[in-house]
């Protein structure tokens, strides 16, 4: 079974710059998230849908970031205009349903870098 | 409330012992307790969880202890190895709401010398 695939691995880019990952899930999981992972700390859920509908962005900062999951299979993540502060790892997972004890699977994760 | 709360932030071992890495929570609807494995460059996988209904649980080398009255729980690495060298975490997932979102700690780096 494929895992999560994510792309690009490395991102540099200027502040002020935009900039987008993609984000294709393990088949049929009908879950899926986006995690910030700054250096030194736990990831942080950005967005969390179901199929293609959100279920929680309620830690996504709605001014600069948005996301997409068209037909409810891959997913892109959109940073515009990008900070110094955004500068982490974007981890996306997917899951099969929404139970709480569902495994989240984790893809390799992009990272970011803001000069 | 929505805080886990991890220790230590690192630890060294020798090969064979045990290290022990602890974590606290507050929020009682809390129902999940996973932890995650990283390695550098990867990202995390799950290593083993446990419901709050029974106090341990063990997976090969890997047992998980949970204390419900003190709201902790902890991971324990039996005969550690070189390649246990990674980064943990631990996590809470809150059981009643229909979102499952993960709360982790802040991740504890362990290194296991040969």
């Amino acid at each position: 079974e494929a895992g999560v695939a994510q792309s690009p691995r490395y991102k540099i880019i200027e502040k002020r710059q935009s900039v987008a990952f993609w984000c294709n899930p393990i088949s049929g999981h009908a879950t899926l998230y986006w995690y910030q992972q700054i250096l030194g700390q736990g990831p942080k859920l950005l967005i969390q849908f179901q199929n293609n509908g959100v279920v929680d962005d309620s830690q996504l900062p709605k001014d600069r970031f948005s996301a997409e999951r068209l037909k409810g299979v891959d997913s892109t993540l959109k940073i515009q205009p990008a900070k110094l502060e955004d500068s982490a790892v974007y981890l996306c997972a997917s899951s099969p349903r929404l139970l709480v004890t569902d495994t989240q699977y984790f893809g390799p994760g992009t990272r970011l870098t803001v000069l | 409330q929505q805080q886990v709360k991890q220790s230590p932030q690192s630890l060294i071992v020798q090969k064979g012992g045990i290290p022990i890495i602890n974590c606290a929570y507050e929020n009682t609807a809390f129902d999940y307790f996973p932890w995650y494995q990283q390695f550098p460059g990867k990202g995390p996988a799950l290593l083993i969880a446990i419901r709050p209904d029974v106090s341990e649980k063990k997976e090969g080398r890997f047992t998980i202890s949970f204390n419900k009255s003190a709201k902790q729980f902890s991971l324990h690495i039996m005969d550690s190895q070189p390649g246990d060298s990674a980064t943990y975490f631990c996590a809470a997932r809150h059981g009643s709401s229909n979102t499952g979102k993960l709360i982790f700690g802040q991740g504890t780096t362990l290194q296991v010398k040969p």
